[in-house]
């Protein structure tokens, strides 16, 4: 079966350091990897993509991610944590040749920044 | 957010009610879709329109009947919910083939009585 494992329900980082945020895929095939995340009360932000190329995708709010086919992952990454980064964060993977654009969503990741 | 909008935005009513969600897209997509967000779940997709055309339907109970007039409006009429229908339901809409992501409304919290 197709799913996206994110296997740490929290993350927690001091401001200013360096944060990762894990995510591994089950997939056929070369996936479309992506990454939203929600703010309290609010829906879903895109965040940024992997459809192809450069295994190191950057994306909004100075976060990056970098594809590893190997190990079929998609960690979220970002060098300087801000407090404003605390958040809910979702991995998400579309399957290749599917028609109907749907998205497989992993759990989430709570990801909290003290000061 | 105003590219996809949800109403209403909290929404309270009881097993024996009808009521209906109203999700608008103003971002010229031509996919529009509803999911459902519970507490410590994944996201559950629910439905997808393509084109105005249901093209999933992700073994949803028959007590939510979406309807999706045109490319830009998509609704989700409820009838008779269970308790364990309360959640955050969100809409999203996408380009499609040229654009793989997909924008999501505010969302509405839906709590059943």
């Amino acid at each position: 079966a197709q799913s996206v494992a994110q296997p740490e329900d929290q993350v927690n980082v001091a401001e200013g350091n360096p944060l990762t945020v894990k995510c591994t895929y089950s997939v056929s095939g070369n996936p479309y990897l992506f990454w939203y995340v929600q703010y309290p009360n609010r829906g879903l932000q895109f965040l940024l993509k992997y459809i192809t190329g450069d295994n190191l995708v950057k994306g909004s709010y100075g976060f990056e991610a970098e594809f590893n086919k190997s190990q079929t992952s998609f960690h979220l990454k970002k060098p300087s944590a801000l407090v404003s980064d605390s958040a809910l964060y979702f991995c998400a993977v579309r399957p290749p040749m599917d028609s109907s654009y749907k998205l497989i969503f992993g759990s989430g990741t709570r990801l909290l920044v003290r000061p | 957010e105003t590219g996809v909008t949800q109403t209403p935005r909290h929404l309270v009513m009881g097993m024996t009610n009808k009521k209906s969600l109203k999700c608008e897209q103003h971002l010229g997509h031509n996919a529009m879709y509803w999911y459902k967000q519970s507490a410590k779940k994944p996201l559950e997709l629910m439905f997808v329109y393509n084109f105005k055309e249901q093209t999933e339907n992700n073994s949803v109970p028959s007590r939510f009947s979406p309807e999706c007039p045109n490319s830009s409006h998509l609704f989700l009429h409820l009838h008779t919910l269970q308790p364990e229908d309360s959640a955050l339901y969100l809409c999203a809409s996408s380009q499609g083939a040229s654009s793989y992501e997909q924008y999501f409304g505010p969302g509405t919290r839906l709590t059943v009585t």
